[in-house]
């Protein structure tokens, strides 16, 4: 059974730029959920993918935007980058409508911003 | 809305010690409770879940939570902590339905020999 795996694993962009890091769910799931997780906090919710339409929300902003694909994989999409958008950003899948509510969580992808 | 509180940002014990981390919840719905495991430069990996079944909940490497609804708590305790045990552990809820997880701070556990 594969893990949740996450790419890249490093990554550093400028202020402005745009990024995007890739997610591939666990074997069997179908659900897809992205945290970012700020240096010395726990993880924040951003958004939740199942059957490619998103399903969930958390606050932040639409510059935010995530895709997910026939095969479960999964993209975070973050446009115009700020200092702030520096984080750990975690990939964590589920199967959804099995009562399981159990999410297995990628290594993460840390994200610094200059 | 619901929400953790994790008291204690740092717990220090020494090796064979009782560990105890502190969760207190906030849900107006019956939530579904989980405790999460940070390794250094790691994802988090999961130890125990309660789901609305028994209150007693045994998770892996030795770790267990009580859910005390009168209380509102869901502290995570192991009789006898050891060195592996280091790291950063996170109390987190569930509405249930989207599976999304709202997440406490965090609490630092260092183990000294």
């Amino acid at each position: 059974e594969t893990g949740v795996t996450q790419s890249p694993t490093h990554l550093i962009k400028t202020r402005g730029q745009q990024v995007t890091l890739r997610c591939s769910s666990q074997s069997g799931h179908n659900t897809v959920s992205w945290y970012q997780q700020a240096l010395g906090q726990g993880p924040q919710f951003i958004f939740q993918y199942y059957r490619e339409e998103e399903n969930g929300r958390g606050n932040f902003p639409p510059r935010f935007s995530g895709l997910q694909f026939p095969n479960y994989s999964s993209e975070l999409n973050v446009n115009a980058l700020e200092l702030d958008d520096s984080a750990l950003y975690l990939c964590a899948s589920s199967l959804s409508g099995t009562r399981s509510y159990e999410q297995y969580f990628g290594p993460g992808t840390r994200l610094t911003v200059t | 809305a619901q929400s953790v509180t994790q008291l204690g940002s740092h717990v220090s014990v020494s090796e064979g010690a009782l560990v105890l981390l502190r969760c207190n919840y906030s849900s107006s719905v019956p939530p579904y409770l989980f405790w999460y495991v940070q390794y250094p430069n790691q994802g988090l990996q999961l130890l125990l879940k309660y789901t609305s079944a028994a209150t007693l909940v045994k998770g892996i490497n030795g770790f267990e939570a009580e859910f005390k609804k009168s209380e509102t708590s869901f502290h995570l305790t192991k009789p006898s902590a050891h060195m592996s045990d280091a790291a950063e552990y996170f109390c987190a809820v569930s509405p249930g339905k989207s599976d999304k997880l709202i997440f406490g701070t965090g609490t630092r556990l260092q183990v000294f020999p």
